[in-house]
């Protein structure tokens, strides 16, 4: 069965440290896509980056970076010099190709709070 | 280009009776799925839609249902409220022309029961 695991539940920091946010994944399916989106306090949740099974480059986006690696089913994000805007839910969430490819698998999510 | 839009935005009930909301996905879109999001069970995926058939659905009980139209707007609806269908129903939506799909989502409608 499908799963996404977000262990840290809440992580707490000073601005301009960085910070990783972890998450595992199970599938066993050998082509998926893995998703990280970011939910501001007003609720919407904002897509951040898709990355497919087949694709284990680390990616690089301004100061948010991603690593992906298959021998241990994770997709971690790390945030380098947090602001304190940074401060959401992240959610980590995968999902299966097929007919499965519309229905996404969720983390619990990991609360980031960055202090002034 | 204007984003996924859903209304209302906050809607209260009481218990016992039905509700409806909608969703405009972004123009050109053809898909759209349903999420509920509360805290105790955190993000969960309610059906998908595409060219007005249902083609996915989760684990939720026949009082959620739900329809798309011929122009992708979609709306859920939900009968015989209970309490614990209070959550903020995300409503998403994406091209659908791929396996390389990306959702985007609206704001949501926060639905109180009462």
């Amino acid at each position: 069965a499908q799963k996404v695991t977000q262990a840290q539940t809440e992580i707490s920091v000073v601005e301009k440290e960085d910070v990783t946010l972890d998450c595992v994944y199970e599938t066993r399916d050998t082509t998926y896509y893995l998703f990280w989106y970011k939910q501001p306090p007003s609720g919407e949740l904002v897509f951040l980056i898709r990355r497919n099974s087949f694709d284990e480059q680390n990616e690089i986006s301004g100061r948010y970076s991603w690593n992906f690696q298959k021998s241990t089913s994770s997709f971690n994000f790390t945030i380098t010099a947090s602001q304190v805007v940074d401060s959401a839910v992240y959610f980590c969430a995968l999902s299966e190709a097929g007919d499965s490819n519309y229905q996404l698998i969720w983390g619990a999510g990991t609360k980031l709070i960055i202090k002034p | 280009k204007a984003g996924v839009t859903q209304t209302p935005r906050y809607l209260i009930k009481t218990r016992g009776q039905q509700v409806t909301l909608s969703c405009s996905p972004i123009s050109g879109h053809r898909s759209v799925s349903w999420y509920q999001q509360t805290p105790g069970q955190g993000l969960q995926f309610l059906f998908e839609y595409f060219s007005e058939t249902q083609r996915n659905k989760g684990n939720f009980p026949g009082r959620f249902s739900g329809r798309q139209f011929s122009n992708s707007r979609s709306e859920m609806n939900v009968s015989t409220l209970e309490l614990g269908d209070s959550a903020l129903y995300l409503c998403a939506s994406s091209l659908a022309l791929g396996e390389e799909e990306t959702q985007y989502f609206g704001p949501g409608t926060r639905l109180l029961v009462l």
